[in-house]
């Protein structure tokens, strides 16, 4: 079973308006950790914001929130007021475990397509 | 230079070509990581790094061989690849590899094309 599933391949969205990325995440563990990472055409993976497992708010970060709903595993990406530049690639990653070595899972990733 | 560099950031290269690629940090890190993305794949960890020391080989074949003289350089030496190992090579770094946090920096990338 896909530890990160991502939905969507592709999403498009008006400029200024918002986009809500879909995640679900599966795991046992207990504490975990959540992050959204941006790829623009350039390659590179931007770190967009992380959520904990204890974590009780939302984590926000600047346009950037992350509507997270424990009992059902879902971790979404909003972004409000899209700009062009938030075109990308988005993917979605689970840290499981917190004592210890752990590793980052990847979804598959979801387009993104902003348009003016 | 600041954040995470990779070199080249292409290549090409035969099956029968002996390459390597560079990833250097300069966050003052204590751990690198390798990632394989191929087309319409999730990232693959291939090689994870705490101080030098490897902790992870995730399954990865022979002809992929890592390296980390220190904290602050990683390199990856390739040889007789196939060509399913096109893909984009992906070399991240973070503070530590505990912690409840650890955001991964990522480097932007080698595309690696094997003819």
């Amino acid at each position: 079973a896909q530890k990160i599933t991502q939905t969507q391949p592709g999403m498009f969205v008006q400029e200024k308006e918002a986009v809500t990325l879909d995640c679900t995440y599966d795991t046992s563990d207990q504490s975990y950790g959540l992050f959204w990472y941006k790829q623009p055409s350039s390659g590179e993976m931007i770190f967009l914001i992380y959520q904990g497992s204890y974590d009780e708010q939302n984590a926000t970060e600047g346009r950037y929130s992350l509507n997270f709903q424990k009992a059902r595993k879902s971790a979404n990406l909003v972004i409000s007021a899209s700009q062009l530049g938030d075109s990308a690639m988005y993917f979605c990653a689970m840290r499981e475990g917190q004592i210890g070595y752990s590793t980052l899972t990847f979804g598959k990733g979801t387009m993104l397509l902003v348009s003016p | 230079e600041t954040g995470v560099t990779q070199t080249p950031r292409h290549l090409v290269m035969g099956m029968t070509n002996k390459k390597s690629l560079k990833c250097e940090q300069h966050l003052g890190h204590n751990a690198m990581y390798w990632y394989k993305q191929s087309a319409k794949k999730p990232l693959e960890l291939m090689f994870v790094y705490n101080f030098k020391e490897q902790t992870e080989n995730n399954s990865v074949p022979s002809r992929f061989s890592p390296e980390c003289p220190n904290s602050s350089h990683l390199f990856l030496h390739l040889h007789t690849l196939q060509p399913e190992d096109s893909a984009l090579y992906l070399c991240a770094s973070s503070q530590d590899i505990q912690g409840s946090s650890y955001e991964q920096y990522f480097g932007p990338g080698t595309r690696l094309t094997v003819t």
